[in-house]
């Protein structure tokens, strides 16, 4: 049961396009909410990070959005370049400082 | 500092053999978790520890042990592996903070399992 899905599976974008991710999950409880990069041969990296009683959060030109009613967030990337073409993952923590993750977004950003 | 760093890289089992995943951290992290890659499907847990000689399982243990005898390395043990433990498994680790400030988790540069 996947409790945080992701969306879309892949994106493609034009370099100084704006990316955007979308994330939706099911569990109330859930009280942090993280971007995760991940460059193929590596592992996950954090990115970007926010709590719920903080509707969006900007880090260079990385930006969450979050709706806690509708129970989403999202990761927008301005002015995309083609060094964030990797693989960004959402995730969700819950109890036991678990993390649920989404199933993941290729970014592909052509020059 | 190496951060979190696992072993093997890579490795190719047989049905039915066994093998142990070593993770180690210097960061002196009281939490540490298994997680498997699969395409499609982001990374799901396996176990997890939150301090030295704790385990506690995850959303799929099924197949897999661990073992936390020191703080500073989690052990991840496949008894018979099965093809569909072919996987990439990543090691994180995190420090305890207190409340719900910003909590990093530090990952691994994973081990590529293939089982035939």
């Amino acid at each position: 049961q996947q409790q945080v899905k992701q969306s879309p599976q892949s994106l493609i974008v034009q370099k100084g396009g704006i990316s955007i991710i979308n994330c939706a999950y099911e569990n109330t409880a859930f009280d942090y909410f993280p971007w995760y990069q991940q460059f193929p041969g590596k592992g996950p990296a954090l990115l970007i990070a926010i709590r719920p009683d903080v509707s969006e959060k900007k880090e260079g030109r990385f930006t969450i959005s979050f709706n806690k009613s509708a129970k989403q967030f999202s990761l927008h990337i301005m002015d995309s370049q083609p060094g964030d073409s990797a693989t960004y993952f959402c995730a969700a923590r819950g109890s036991a400082r678990q993390l649920t993750f989404g199933s993941g977004t290729q970014l592909t950003v052509l020059p | 500092n190496a951060g979190v760093t696992q072993t093997p890289k890579f490795r190719v089992l047989k049905t039915g053999q066994s093998m142990t995943l070593l993770c180690a951290q210097d960061m002196n992290h009281e939490y540490m978790y298994w997680y498997r890659q699969d395409p499609g499907m982001g990374l799901r847990l396996i176990h997890y520890s939150v301090g030295e000689g704790t385990t506690a399982k995850g959303e799929v243990p099924d197949g897999y042990n661990v073992s936390r005898l020191k703080k500073q390395n989690f052990l991840l043990g496949l008894e018979s592996a099965a093809p569909s433990q072919t996987s990439v498994y990543f090691c994180a680790s995190s420090p305890n903070l207190p409340g719900q400030g910003r909590h990093e988790q530090y990952f691994g540069p994973g081990t590529r399992l293939t089982v035939t």
